[in-house]
């Protein structure tokens, strides 16, 4: 299976810090992207990094891709209270149906 | 750009009914999907057309639910009959290019049947 597994499943921080989520997977991909939740809303995608690259930044995102252990990381800096939210990855297979699995998600809850 | 509109936002039905969900996907996406998410199961893909065409409906849970895409700009998810265990959020998404870039989620419709 591709799907993603999210590691851990549940955080909770207090404003100001770090928060870091692992996934992991099972197979070869083409890209691994990272979507936010919020509650009763609809996924937003995040960010994308594909299997060449090992890091990728956007504001206070940083991702990283480990292919050789079938793993990525998100790291929040700084921490908000509006970062409380699920966030899942999600992965797209190297070959085969163009679509991605999502994994379950990991709840963040940041602690004004 | 409006981004992916679903209607309605919330559909409250008794059990046995017709059900009627809609997507207007991002204007350009050739690809669009059909989610469903609840606590115990999460997110589940239920179906994707490429082009508006169904490429793969093995997550549709069984015959009562279908799905079309008549053209670029709509689709509809429908449910007949309806049941209680079929009460989830239901999301659409479009994306351009299918997996190699993001998806774009609609708000989601909140189905309960009772």
């Amino acid at each position: 299976s591709q799907q993603g597994e999210e590691d851990p499943q549940a955080l909770s921080i207090q404003e100001g810090e770090n928060a870091t989520m692992n996934c992991s997977y099972k197979t070869s991909i083409n890209n691994l992207q990272w979507y936010r939740q919020n509650s009763g809303r609809g996924l937003v995608h995040l960010i994308l990094i594909r299997s060449n690259e090992r890091e990728k930044h956007s504001g206070r995102l940083r991702v990283t891709l480990d292919t050789s252990k079938k793993s990525s990381s998100l790291l929040i800096t700084a921490s908000r209270a509006a970062d409380t939210a699920s966030y899942f990855c999600a992965t797209a297979p190297s070959y085969g149906n163009n679509r991605l699995a999502f994994g379950k998600g990991n709840q963040v809850v940041v602690i004004p | 750009d409006a981004g992916v509109i679903q209607s309605p936002r919330h559909e409250v039905t008794e059990m046995g009914q017709e059900v009627t969900l809609r997507c207007k996907p991002i204007s350009g996406h050739d690809y669009l999907f059909w989610y469903r998410q609840t606590m115990m199961r999460g997110l589940e893909l239920l179906i994707y057309f490429n082009n508006n065409v169904p490429i793969d409906d093995s997550g549709m849970p069984e015959d009562r639910f279908s799905a079309k895409m008549p053209n670029a700009s709509f689709s509809t998810l429908k449910i007949q009959p309806s049941e209680p265990r079929d009460s989830a959020v239901y999301f659409c998404a479009s994306s351009l290019w299918g997996a190699n870039y993001g998806y774009t989620f609609g708000s989601g419709t909140r189905l309960t049947v009772v």
